[in-house]
C-alpha cells in the first residue's frame, strides 16, 4: 500500500461547480497535510496547508483533515477555468528533517 | 521577491551520456530540495540540503546522480551516465526550514533518448 493514495482522473466539471479532491494516507506520523496546485509545465504552487486535524478557508477554497480516517479534502467553491490544473496533496510529519510525500495528483479542468 | 530559478528548462540527451542541473534558491532560504517527477506521478524528493549539508539523500541513486551544494546558496545536480528510465522532470524547491512551506521552480524537463 503506497503511503498516500489520491483519487484517480481525470476530472472535467463545468464552471461555478463544486469540486472535491480527495487523498487517503497510511502513515499516522504525518502532522501536516499540503495541497499543491500544477500548472501545465510550471513548478508546484502551495496552496494551502493545514497542521494535524480540522478545516482551513482561503477564498474559494477549503481544506479539511480528518486523522482519525486517514483522509484530507480540498474543496474549489465556485470552480473557474483558471482552476484547471493538477492539483496534489503532500503530507509530512513535524520532525526537523520531515520530507514531504506526494499524491500522484489529480488533472482537474473546469470547462465555460 | 525572485522565485526559485533552474535551467536549463528542457534537455533532451541519449542515454549513457552526462547532464547538469542548476538551482539558485529563493535570497535566505537555507534548506535546498531536489525532487524527480516522472510523467503522471507526484514529485519523489532526491536530495535536502541543509545550507551546504546533506540532510537526506536516502532516495538518490548514488552510482549516477550526485549533488551539491557549495557555499550553501545554488546547487547542481548532475547525472551520469543517464538512463531511458531517467527521463522526468527535476524540480528544485526551497523553503526557510519549514517542510511544509517549500517553494518550486519551473523544473528541468529531460528527455533521455
Amino acid at each position: 500500500q503506497k503511503e498516500v493514495e489520491q483519487d484517480p482522473g481525470p476530472l472535467s466539471v463545468p464552471e461555478g461547480a463544486i469540486v472535491s479532491l480527495n487523498c487517503t494516507y497510511s502513515n499516522s506520523a504525518f502532522q501536516y497535510f499540503m495541497w499543491y496546485r500544477q500548472y501545465s509545465r510550471k513548478g508546484p504552487e502551495l496552496l494551502m496547508y493545514t497542521y494535524s486535524s480540522g478545516n482551513k478557508e482561503d477564498g474559494r477554497f477549503t481544506a479539511q483533515v480528518d486523522k482519525s480516517s486517514k483522509y484530507i479534502s480540498l474543496f474549489i467553491r465556485d470552480s473557474q477555468p483558471s482552476d484547471s490544473a493538477t492539483y496534489l496533496c503532500a503530507m509530512s510529519g513535524a520532525g526537523a528533517n520531515s520530507k514531504l510525500t506526494f499524491g500522484k495528483g489529480i488533472t482537474l479542468s473546469v470547462r465555460p | 521577491e525572485a522565485g526559485v530559478a533552474q535551467s536549463p528548462r528542457y534537455k533532451i540527451i541519449e542515454k549513457r551520456q552526462s547532464v547538469a542541473f542548476w538551482c539558485n534558491p529563493i535570497s535566505g532560504h537555507a534548506t535546498l530540495y531536489w525532487y524527480q517527477q516522472i510523467l503522471g506521478q507526484g514529485p519523489k524528493l532526491l536530495i535536502q540540503f541543509q545550507n551546504n549539508g546533506v540532510v537526506d539523500d536516502s532516495q538518490l541513486p548514488k552510482d549516477r546522480f550526485s549533488a551539491e551544494r557549495l557555499k550553501g546558496v545554488d546547487s547542481t545536480l548532475k547525472i551520469q551516465p543517464a538512463k531511458l528510465e531517467d527521463s522526468a522532470v527535476y524540480l528544485c524547491a526551497s523553503s526557510l526550514g519549514l517542510v511544509h512551506e517549500q517553494f518550486f521552480g519551473p523544473g528541468t524537463r529531460l528527455t533521455v533518448l
